[in-house]
């Protein structure tokens, strides 16, 4: 099964700061079709995951563009340009090229 | 509008099987894959299994010998079967739609005698 590292494992920012997680993939995520099917979900507390970017890198219909997706092959990084309140939670990359999917660990976003 | 909801039992006695149901709205199941994951408490989202647009399902190489993912595309239900429950399976139960930007808003299992 693929395996997604996901770092750091907690994250502390203060309103407005720049941040950035990394998601690495055990195995190329690259599709025979061509897609690379990387996913970036958020999780805030009492809440079901929302997605944010899909693909690598499009931004799904009303997230917020300080929110990216970047990266190839096994190697992904979530960017929040400029970090607000309402982005506190946890964040999770998943994958669905490789049967089974799989989610990386998380990584939580806190105030500092 | 796009819908999920999970349904069941919020009590499962341990070593029995917990039945989910997951109905939705506003697309078709011959149109888009339809994924379970669970979360316990306080941990992270647990892959459980899928069932794609034509029928064929995928599940997780932990849970793949107790778990069972079907559905009847005419009442729009996907159904969750798995067996010898125990309490590590204490979880909150969701389904999602493919590419996850549809999700239910979760069942809470508890195993427990």
């Amino acid at each position: 099964d693929v395996v997604l590292t996901q770092t750091p494992p907690t994250l502390s920012a203060t309103i407005g700061q720049s941040v950035s997680i990394s998601c690495r993939s055990s195995q190329s995520l690259l599709h025979s079709n061509g897609n690379t099917y990387l996913n970036w979900l958020l999780q805030r507390p009492g809440q079901p995951p929302q997605l944010l970017i899909y693909l690598v890198s499009r931004l799904e219909s009303g997230v917020p563009n300080r929110f990216s997706g970047s990266g190839s092959g096994t190697d992904f990084t979530l960017k929040i340009s400029g970090v607000e309140a309402e982005d506190l939670g946890v964040y999770y990359c998943v994958q669905s090229t490789h049967a089974p999917y799989t989610f990386g660990a998380g990584t939580k976003l806190e105030l500092k | 509008q796009v819908q999920l909801k999970e349904s069941g039992p919020g009590l499962v006695q341990p070593s029995q099987t917990l039945s989910l149901t997951c109905t939705v709205s506003g697309f078709s199941l011959t149109s888009y894959h339809v994924s379970w994951v669970r979360q316990p408490p306080g941990k992270g989202l647990e892959w459980m299994g899928v069932i794609w647009t034509g029928g064929s399902t995928a599940y997780n190489s932990l849970l793949k010998s107790r778990l069972s993912i079907s559905r009847d595309i005419s009442k729009s239900q996907v159904f969750l079967k798995m067996n010898s429950l125990q309490t590590e399976d204490t979880a909150t139960y969701y389904c999602a739609r493919s590419p996850g930007n549809y999700w239910g808003q979760g069942v809470m299992v508890t195993v427990s005698s």
